[in-house]
């Protein structure tokens, strides 16, 4: 049972415009949310999270939204870059009424921003 | 700050050996987390540590154990390896129990088994 989901395996942007990465998850105990950035070889990179108590959070050019009704959200890249070209993890945390770090993770998206 | 450190980066080991996988966290960091990342599952979870003690474990068999220590290094192990266990093996740490501190990752073990 997939609890966090990447429905798009790939995405393919021109340098400049925006990426939008979604992710949907069927728990409702998740209340943390996390995207990370991944390179062949190397350990995911933390990029941004929420709590489930807010519906946006701004990091540069990355901005996370979150649509608790919808049980959905999505990562925002402004302007891409080429260098942003890697796998997209979304992942989902039920850190509510527990003492836990766990995650959840999505399959994952591949960026491909090209020049 | 040093970033989380996994050794070693590369293991390839025959079924039915254990293997012995570390971790150091960064520094005062006292959470430690590991994952298992394949081409077919993604990335699962395996068990997480706090201050010694194992607080969450995921749904693998016991073969997977783990363990952390006082300086909150850890390790896990596998025993009686089989072909499917090969893997990027993951380790993790984070700040404190359950504030808002993301987890941040090492490089991975790369552990083939033949």
């Amino acid at each position: 049972d997939q609890q966090v989901k990447q429905n798009s395996p790939s995405l393919s942007v021109q340098e400049g415009r925006i990426s939008i990465l979604n992710c949907d998850y069927t728990n409702s105990m998740f209340d943390y949310f996390l995207w990370y950035k991944k390179y062949p070889a190397e350990g995911p990179t933390f990029l941004i999270s929420i709590s489930s108590i807010k519906d946006k959070n701004e990091d540069g050019r990355f901005t996370v939204f979150l649509n608790k009704s919808a049980k959905h959200l999505s990562l925002h890249i402004v302007p891409s870059q080429p260098g942003d070209s890697a796998v997209y993890f979304c992942a989902a945390s039920p850190r509510q009424g527990g003492a836990t770090n766990k995650l959840i993770f999505g399959t994952g998206t591949l960026l491909a921003v090209q020049p | 700050k040093a970033g989380v450190t996994q050794t070693p980066r590369y293991l390839i080991k025959t079924r039915g050996q254990q293997v012995t996988l570390s971790c150091s966290p960064i520094s005062g960091h006292r959470s430690v987390s590991w994952y298992q990342q394949t081409p077919g599952q993604g990335l699962q979870f395996l068990f997480e540590y706090f201050s010694e003690t194992q607080r969450n474990k995921g749904n693998f068999p016991g073969r997977f154990s783990g363990r952390q220590f006082s300086n909150s290094r850890s390790e896990m192990n596998v025993s009686t390896l089989e072909l499917g266990d090969s893997a990027l093996y993951l380790c993790a740490s984070s700040g404190y129990g359950t504030d808002n501190s993301p987890l941040h990752f090492g490089n991975g073990t790369r552990l083939t088994v033949t």
